[in-house]
C-alpha cells in the first residue's frame, strides 16, 4: 500500500516568518502533486513536479521533488495570511490521486 | 461558471436514511472521480469513471455506496442506509484524461459535507 506522511500535520506562525513542509513516502511516484485547500473549498492545485531532483518555484513557494522521487518538500518564504490553509501533498497512482493528511498552515499577522 | 459543481453543498441526513450527492464536471472532461475526505484528513479514493464506464470502484468503502454515470457527463454518488461512520466531504474532481501528461490534472468541486445524525 501506498502511503504519503505530510509533517508537522499542524503549523501555526507569524506574518514574514519562512516555513517548509514534508511529504515522505516508502514508495515511488511518478509525480507528486501539491495542493492548497481552504475551508468549505476543493483542493486546488498548486504544481506538479515530475522528475526527480526536480525545483519548481512559485512566487514565494518553492517546491523540491526528491532524487528518488519518494518524497517532496515545500518551502514558503516570508509567509503571508493569504498562505493560511491546508496543504495536501498526493501521489500519482495508476491515474487515481493518493493523498497525505495534510499540514494545516495558520499565518497570524 | 465553467468549474466543477457539485450538490447539495450540505446534506443532514438521520441514520438510516438514502441520499444522492450530484457532481457537473467541467465540460469536456472525460474522467470523473469520487473522493471522500473525513474529518482532519486527505482525500480518500473512491471511485472514477471514463464517460459513461465506471472503470475502478475500489475505494467504496461498502456495498451501501454506489455511482453512476449514466451519459458520461454527471454524476451521482448514492449512499444507502447511511451510518454516522459516512458523514464526511465528498469531492468531485474531473480531468480531460486519465493518464496523460497534463491533461490528467484534476480539478476538483467544493464538494458536498455530509453529517449523519
Amino acid at each position: 500500500t501506498q502511503l504519503l506522511e505530510q509533517s508537522p500535520q499542524f503549523l501555526s506562525i507569524q506574518e514574514g516568518e519562512n516555513l517548509t513542509v514534508y511529504c515522505n513516502s516508502s514508495s515511488v511516484f511518478s509525480s507528486l502533486q501539491w495542493y492548497r485547500q481552504e475551508p468549505g473549498e476543493g483542493p486546488v492545485l498548486l504544481v506538479t513536479v515530475v522528475t526527480g531532483g526536480e525545483v519548481k518555484k512559485l512566487k514565494r513557494l518553492t517546491f523540491q521533488f526528491g532524487d528518488a522521487r519518494k518524497d517532496s518538500s515545500l518551502h514558503i518564504t516570508a509567509a503571508q495570511p493569504g498562505d493560511t490553509g491546508l496543504y495536501l501533498c498526493a501521489g500519482g497512482s495508476q491515474g487515481n490521486l493518493i493523498f497525505g493528511k495534510g499540514t494545516k498552515l495558520s499565518v497570524k499577522p | 461558471g465553467a468549474g466543477v459543481s457539485q450538490s447539495p453543498r450540505y446534506k443532514v441526513a438521520k441514520r438510516g436514511q438514502d441520499v444522492a450527492l450530484r457532481c457537473d464536471p467541467i465540460s469536456g472532461h472525460v474522467s470523473l472521480f469520487w473522493y471522500q475526505q473525513a474529518l482532519g484528513q486527505g482525500p480518500e479514493f473512491l471511485t472514477y469513471f471514463q464517460n459513461e464506464a465506471q472503470l475502478d470502484k475500489s475505494g467504496l468503502p461498502s456495498d451501501r455506496f454506489f455511482a453512476e454515470r449514466p451519459e458520461g457527463s454527471v454524476s451521482t454518488l448514492k449512499i444507502q442506509r447511511t451510518q454516522q461512520e459516512d458523514s464526511a466531504v465528498y469531492l468531485c474532481a474531473s480531468s480531460l484524461a486519465r493518464t496523460s501528461g497534463s491533461q490528467k490534472t484534476q480539478y476538483f468541486g467544493p464538494g458536498t459535507r455530509l453529517l449523519v445524525l
